[in-house]
């Protein structure tokens, strides 16, 4: 499996935007870009997955790179809801986790 | 539809002890996976399923690990003779048909052996 980046933990201030990097330079064409959340004690949750072009829901927005070795997750309005750890993966058949980057929003 | 869910949420038992979790995955979703999590660590794969196919498992599913999914729809993991390695959580996750479609998480099973 290609391997992902991120920094180990990021703060941010309570209703500001929360930008989380992910480099994946190894990517290869046939690779998505999913990010997942785990907050204390809970099973991951889905947020938000791309290929190539930008996406956006309702939870975040993902930036894709033009040429896909790196990824932004931004959280539009951080809440103390956020805290997380936020993992960035490549998955094709299965899933594999790296250590994620714990998020810690600041009131 | 609930969501994904695992029993028992936690376990304790004496290291040589065989164990047994069950997953019951989001209804009609055909693929489930089992994952393994350790404290500080993101949930590392296991093995997954497709419908009642085992198509996949991972070189951390040792001969002490099994995993079924007898029916195609609920699954469980033994672990044989526990060792206190074995101390994690392991979660289970469900998704809907064929190729890159989202996991659904369940909140996990912790197994502690001592």
């Amino acid at each position: 499996d290609a391997k992902t980046t991120q920094p180990p933990s990021m703060d941010c201030a309570e209703g500001r935007a929360a930008n989380l990097p992910c480099n994946h330079s190894t990517i290869s064409g046939n690779e998505y870009v999913y990010w997942y959340r785990q907050i204390h004690s809970q099973g991951p949750q889905y947020i938000i997955h791309g290929l190539k072009n930008n996406e956006t829901n309702e939870m975040a927005s993902l930036i894709i790179t033009e040429d896909r070795k790196s990824s932004t997750l931004i959280l539009p309005h951080a809440t103390l809801r956020d805290t997380a750890v936020y993992y960035c993966i490549l998955r094709y058949q299965k899933v594999t986790f790296g250590i994620g980057t714990k998020l810690q929003v600041i009131p | 539809d609930t969501g994904v869910s695992q029993d028992p949420r936690h376990k304790i038992t004496k290291r040589g002890q065989n164990v047994t979790f069950r997953c019951d995955p989001i209804s009609e979703h055909n693929r489930l996976y089992w994952y393994r999590q350790t404290l500080g660590q993101g949930p590392e794969f296991l093995t997954y399923f497709q419908n009642e196919a085992q198509l996949e498992k991972s070189r951390l599913l040792s001969d002490r690990f099994s995993a079924e999914r007898p029916k195609g729809s609920f699954s469980t993991l033994e672990i044989q003779r526990t060792e206190q390695g074995d101390s994690a959580m392991y979660l289970c996750a469900s998704s809907a048909g064929q190729g890159v479609n989202e996991q659904f998480f369940g909140p996990g099973t912790r197994l502690t052996v001592l």
